[in-house]
C-alpha cells in the first residue's frame, strides 16, 4: 500500500539536543498523527493535527500540519533518555472510500545517548 | 482516555495450527478496528478493517481465508490466523477508531501480539 515518505529514517543524538522530523506525500491528507513506539509494544499517539496549518504542542513536543497538506513535522525539544524509540507519522484520508484507513511513515528511530 | 486491551501479548505454536488474537476497547464502542502487521525495523501494514457487524474489508494481497477477522461486538475484534507457518511469525497490531461528538479522534493502537510459529 501507499506509505508516507518519512525523513530522517533514523537519528543519534546527544541528550539535551533538539530533533526535528517530518513526513511527505503526494496526496492530500485531512488528518495527520505522530505516533511512537517502543520495542514490543503498539504504536501510542503523541499529536493529532486536524486542520491545515495547525500548530500543535504535547509538552516538549510540537507538530504542524502542513498548509499544503501534504505534509507535517514534529519536533522534541530538549531531548531525555526516554525519548528513544520509534515514531511514525501518519495521514488519513476521509474520501474517496478509505473507509478510515490510516497510512503510516517507515518510522524514525531515535537514540539518545546520555 | 480511550483503552485497547490485545491478548495474548505473544504466543508460539506449532506449524499447521490455528492462533486467535483478540482486540477489546475497554472503555468505547469501536465501530471499527483495524488489523496491522509489522516485521522487525518495519512499518505497520495494514492488513483488513474489521467492521461490526458485517465483513472485514482486506488490504490486496492478504488472503482473507488465511486471516479470519470477525467483529461480533462493539468491543471486540478477532484475528484468527489458520494454519500458521513460520512465514506467518509476525508482530500483530490492532487499532480501534475514536470519535469524540463524531469528530475523528484519532486510533489507540493494542499492545500487539507477537506470534512465533515453529
Amino acid at each position: 500500500g501507499q506509505q508516507l515518505n518519512q525523513s530522517p529514517q533514523s537519528m543519534f543524538i546527544q541528550e539535551g539536543e533538539d530533533v526535528s522530523m517530518n513526513c511527505t506525500s503526494s496526496s492530500i491528507f485531512n488528518t495527520w498523527l505522530w505516533y511512537k513506539q517502543e520495542p514490543g509494544e503498539g504504536p501510542v499517539l503523541l499529536i493529532a493535527l486536524y486542520k491545515a496549518g495547525e500548530l500543535t504542542s504535547n509538552g516538549r513536543l510540537t507538530a504542524q500540519f502542513g498548509i499544503t497538506r501534504k505534509d507535517s513535522f514534529l519536533n522534541i525539544s530538549a531531548s531525555i533518555p526516554s525519548d528513544v524509540g520509534i515514531y511514525f507519522c501518519a495521514g488519513q484520508r476521509l474520501r474517496g472510500g478509505s473507509n478510515y484507513k490510516l497510512t503510516f511513515g517507515k518510522g524514525t528511530l531515535l537514540t539518545v545517548n546520555p | 482516555g480511550a483503552v485497547v486491551s490485545q491478548h495474548p501479548s505473544w504466543v508460539i505454536c506449532k506449524s499447521g495450527t490455528s492462533v486467535k488474537i483478540e482486540c477489546r476497547s475497554l472503555d468505547f464502542q469501536a465501530t471499527t478496528m483495524f488489523w496491522y502487521r509489522q516485521f522487525p525495523k518495519q512499518s505497520l501494514m495494514l492488513m483488513a478493517t474489521s467492521n461490526e457487524g458485517s465483513k472485514a474489508t482486506y488490504e490486496q494481497g492478504v488472503e482473507k481465508d488465511k486471516f479470519l477477522i470477525n467483529h461480533a461486538s462493539l468491543t471486540l475484534s478477532t484475528l484468527t490466523v489458520t494454519s500458521a507457518h513460520p512465514e506467518d511469525s509476525s508482530f500483530y497490531i490492532c487499532s480501534a477508531r475514536t470519535t469524540n461528538r463524531g469528530r475523528n479522534y484519532g486510533y489507540t493502537f493494542g499492545s500487539g501480539t507477537r506470534l512465533t510459529v515453529v
